[in-house]
């Protein structure tokens, strides 16, 4: 069983560029979410796809947006990019997108932004 | 609003050593806990997984406690060893039904385990 793949595991941008970080849902798993985990912090939840339909979304600016694709994949996608953007990027993928589902994440996409 | 807080912030034992690692929360309306072990730039590895309806739940050396209306879960670690270094995440799923599925985590607490 694949689990949950992100990439790339790297990045490096400068201010106001645009980036687009993808995601490999678990075999079988319906629901993406998102989060961003800065340094010494722990993950903050950005949104979550639901059978291609954005699904609840936390404090985030909508220059944050994401897709989900037919198979379930997903993209995040941040616009203007700013310093603070700076942060893991965490994906998971779960059975369904309500309370009392398994997540399981990724390795996550480090973005660095100069 | 949900906060969810981990004390303390970092932890150095002794190889051998039991752990205690403690998350508290402040709405008592989830569905599940859960304690996460996150490796330097790496993802998340979930540890256990405690149902709201449950007070523990065990796996191995993990023997995690869930008391909800007050808010608390521990980690107990036993006889700790040097590949117990990482940092552990607690997280909740909170009940209200436009936040669940959406965990809110802890800050996390760092271990060091000396051998």
């Amino acid at each position: 069983e694949t689990g949950v793949t992100q990439s790339p595991t790297h990045l490096i941008k400068t201010r106001g560029q645009q980036v687009t970080l993808r995601c490999s849902s678990q075999s079988g798993h319906n629901t993406v979410s998102w989060y961003q985990q800065a340094l010494g912090q722990g993950p903050q939840f950005i949104f979550q796809y639901y059978r291609e339909e954005e699904n609840g979304r936390g404090n985030f600016p909508p220059r944050f947006s994401g897709l989900q694709f037919p198979n379930y994949s997903s993209e995040l996608n941040v616009n203007a990019l700013e310093l603070d953007d700076s942060a893991l990027y965490l994906c998971a993928s779960s059975l369904g997108p309500g309370g009392n589902q398994p997540q399981h994440f990724g390795d996550g996409t480090r973005l660095s932004i100069l | 609003k949900q906060e969810v807080t981990q004390i303390p912030a970092a932890l150095s034992v002794p190889e051998g050593e039991n752990l205690v690692l403690n998350c508290s929360f402040t709405d008592s309306a989830i569905y599940n806990l859960q304690w996460f072990r996150q490796d330097p730039g790496k993802g998340l590895t979930s540890l256990l997984l405690i149902q709201s309806s449950q007070r523990e739940q065990t796996s191995g050396r993990l023997n995690a406690s869930l008391d909800k209306s007050s808010g608390r879960s521990t980690l107990y670690i036993a006889a700790s060893q040097p590949g117990d270094s990482a940092t552990y995440l607690c997280a909740v799923d909170p009940r209200a039904t436009d936040s669940w599925g959406k965990l809110q985590f802890g800050a996390g607490t760092q271990v060091v385990v000396t051998p």
